[in-house]
Formats: C-alpha cells, structure tokens, sequence
C-alpha cells in the first residue's frame, strides 16, 4: 500500500528565508504527486502538482517541488518566506489513473519576523 | 461558481445522537469524497463515490453511512455519534479521469469543512 511521510510537523522560519517542506512516498511505481495548502480554518487548496513530464513543477505563491524518482521524494521550496506563508502543508499521492489521494501526516509552517 | 459547499460549519452532538453533514458541489464533477482530519494524522477518507447511486468505502469507514442521490450532493451520517468521531470533515469532488482525460484534471477541490465535536 502506498503511504506518504511527511518530515518534521512543524517547521519554522524567519521572513524572506528558505522554506524547505519534505515529503517522501513509497510506491513501486511513480505515482501522481500532490502539495495542498490549508489555510487556519479553511479547506486544502492545491499549490502545486506532479504527473507527467518535467520533474521540476511550478506552483502557486512562489512555491515548487522536484519529484525524484531516485529518492522518491517530492520537497517542496519557496527561495523566500512571506508571513503570509504560514499554513498547513500537505503532500499526497495518488496512483496513476485513479483519483484517491493518500495524504501525509501535514507540516505547519511558522513564518516569523 | 460557489465550487464545494458544506454545512453546517459547526456541530456539537451528544453521544448517541445522530446528524447528516451535506456535501454540495456545482461542478458537475461525477467523484466525490469524505475525509476526516484529525492532528498530526493528515486527511483520511471515510467514503467516496464515483457517480449518482453509487458509493464505496474508504479507509476509516466504521461509524458513517453515505448517500449520493443526486450527482451534485454527497450526504455523511452518523447514526449513533461517539466521541471518537470529533473531528473536521472535509468534503471533495473531482473529475473522472478516465472519462475526462488528461491529468491536467487531476484535482481534488475541497469544501471549507465541518468541526464536529461529540461529547
């Protein structure tokens, strides 16, 4: 069964430094990768999104990731943190062709002065 | 377009009691789903359905019926609410893949969530 590891649950950086969120998987086969964003009391909003083609994938406010099918990680960066960055950060997976995410545990991340 | 709505937002329910949380989406999207959230575990799915009439079991579903009557609505109950059901309910809908083709459909949008607390 595939799962997702998501490390360090909470994650805490000063504005305008390096955000670096982790996410591994574990599938025999490279499956659909995905980053969902969930702002305090609102529902997940997709950042960001892996299927086919260029492993290097742009999203939404700054944010990007790199699958890589060696390390079967999918990391998600930002070069520099806006306060407005703080939020939950999910990764998840799906197999191919079929819509069922599996999500990891989430990271939140602090954005400080 | 109002995308996934849920209601209620709030819910507080003895132990024992029962409730319906009603999903609705105006996408015409033929998937939908129910997760639960609870800390530190990520999004679980409880029951989804792949079109009208037609429902499935997910990864946590003991506790909780589902109905989808029409292809806009996807209802959640609970029968007999215990305190291992407080939690945020989030409700999604998505594309059939196979039928709408492309992975540039590959998205799941979510509704605001329900807190439930059971007491």
């Amino acid at each position: 069964a595939q799962s997702v590891t998501q490390l360090g649950s909470h994650v805490s950086v000063s504005e305008g430094a390096l955000v670096l969120l982790r996410c591994n998987y574990s599938s025999s086969v490279p499956p659909y990768l995905f980053w969902y964003v969930q702002y305090p009391n609102q529902g997940l909003q997709l950042l960001l999104k892996y299927t086919t083609g260029a492993t290097l994938v742009k999203g939404i406010n700054g944010f990007e990731a790199e699958f890589k099918k060696s390390e079967t990680s999918f990391h998600l960066t930002k070069p520099s943190a806006h306060m407005s960055d703080a939020a939950e950060y999910f990764c998840a997976v799906s197999e191919r062709g079929y819509n069922k995410l599996i999500f990891g545990a989430g990271t939140r991340l602090a954005v400080h002065p | 377009n109002a995308g996934v709505t849920q209601t209620p937002k709030f819910r507080v329910l003895k132990t024992g009691q029962s409730m319906t949380l009603l999903c609705a989406q105006d996408m015409n999207h033929e998937y939908m789903y129910w997760y639960r959230q609870d800390p530190g575990m990520g999004l679980r799915l409880i029951h989804y359905s792949v079109g009208e009439g037609t429902t499935a079991k997910g990864e946590v579903p003991d506790g909780y019926n589902v109905s989808r009557l029409k292809k806009q609505n996807f209802l959640l109950g609970l029968e007999s609410a215990a305190p291992s059901q407080t939690s945020v309910y989030f409700c999604a809908s998505s594309w059939n893949l196979r039928s709408k083709g492309g992975d540039k459909y590959n998205e799941q949008f979510f509704g605001p969530g329900t807190r439930l607390t059971v007491l």
